[in-house]
């Protein structure tokens, strides 16, 4: 595609529920990543993809989430049993390769209430 | 964790004036990007200025990197209402999986 998309745009949940956001990147692009982002604050990496490999999962915030990318393009990210101090930004961005410009798509807006 | 940190935090300037935003970073990298973010919008990548280089331009930005003093310098010429936004430099640390590391960023209002 044109660009990186991401569905939904916005998301409000409540507590307890688990969601799951969808990034769809350039279709050329190996690299996928996730990244979190608070209202005022720069975004911060959760974990990338390299094709279907997930070779780094550090920064994800605990085993409530989770990511896929099980064909090497499209992936998700889960979060489970959702908490409110999940409320966040969730940017996703691809990139040719692992050192090249990564480009993000708009991002999902969380709410937990 | 944040390694990159904006300075000014917020600068406000008239139009047609230049605007210069700093970064300092912590650990080596292997190159440094600047993206441009409007108010809760997407981010829009500026530049990416490799290790080995010293400064890049692109229109009306021009980037400077020095890595003996860990910075980074963004300056927007002949600004415009239209810049008006939030500036971020990331980098991506030797040792890393590409993985970007952000700054919390420089709100830049440019009034007309």
């Amino acid at each position: 595609g044109a660009g990186v998309s991401q569905s939904p745009r916005y998301k409000v949940t409540k507590r307890g529920q688990d969601v799951t956001l969808r990034c769809d990147p350039i279709s050329s692009h190996a690299t996928l990543y996730w990244y979190q982002q608070a209202l005022g604050q720069g975004p911060e990496f959760l974990t990338y993809f390299n094709y279907e490999a997930q070779p780094d999962k550090s920064g994800l915030p605990s085993d409530r989430f989770s990511a896929e990318r099980p064909e090497g393009s499209i992936s998700t990210l889960t979060i489970q049993r959702t908490e409110q101090r999940d409320s966040a930004m969730y940017r996703c961005a691809s990139s040719l390769d692992v050192r090249d410009t990564q480009y993000f798509g708009p991002g999902t807006r969380l709410t937990v209430l | 964790s944040q390694q990159g940190e904006e300075d000014p935090q917020a600068l406000s300037i008239q139009e047609g004036e230049n605007a210069t935003m700093n970064c300092s970073y912590k650990t080596s990298i292997n190159n440094l990007q600047w993206y441009r973010q409007n108010s809760g919008r997407g981010l829009v990548h500026l530049i990416l200025i490799r290790s080995n280089e010293r400064e890049k331009h692109s229109g009306r930005l021009r980037v400077t990197l020095d890595t003996s003093k860990k910075s980074s310098s963004l300056l927007i010429t002949a600004s415009r209402a239209a810049d008006t936004a939030s500036y971020f430099c990331a980098t991506d640390g030797v040792g890393s999986q590409g993985n970007l590391i952000f700054g919390k960023g420089t709100k830049l209002s440019v009034k007309p």
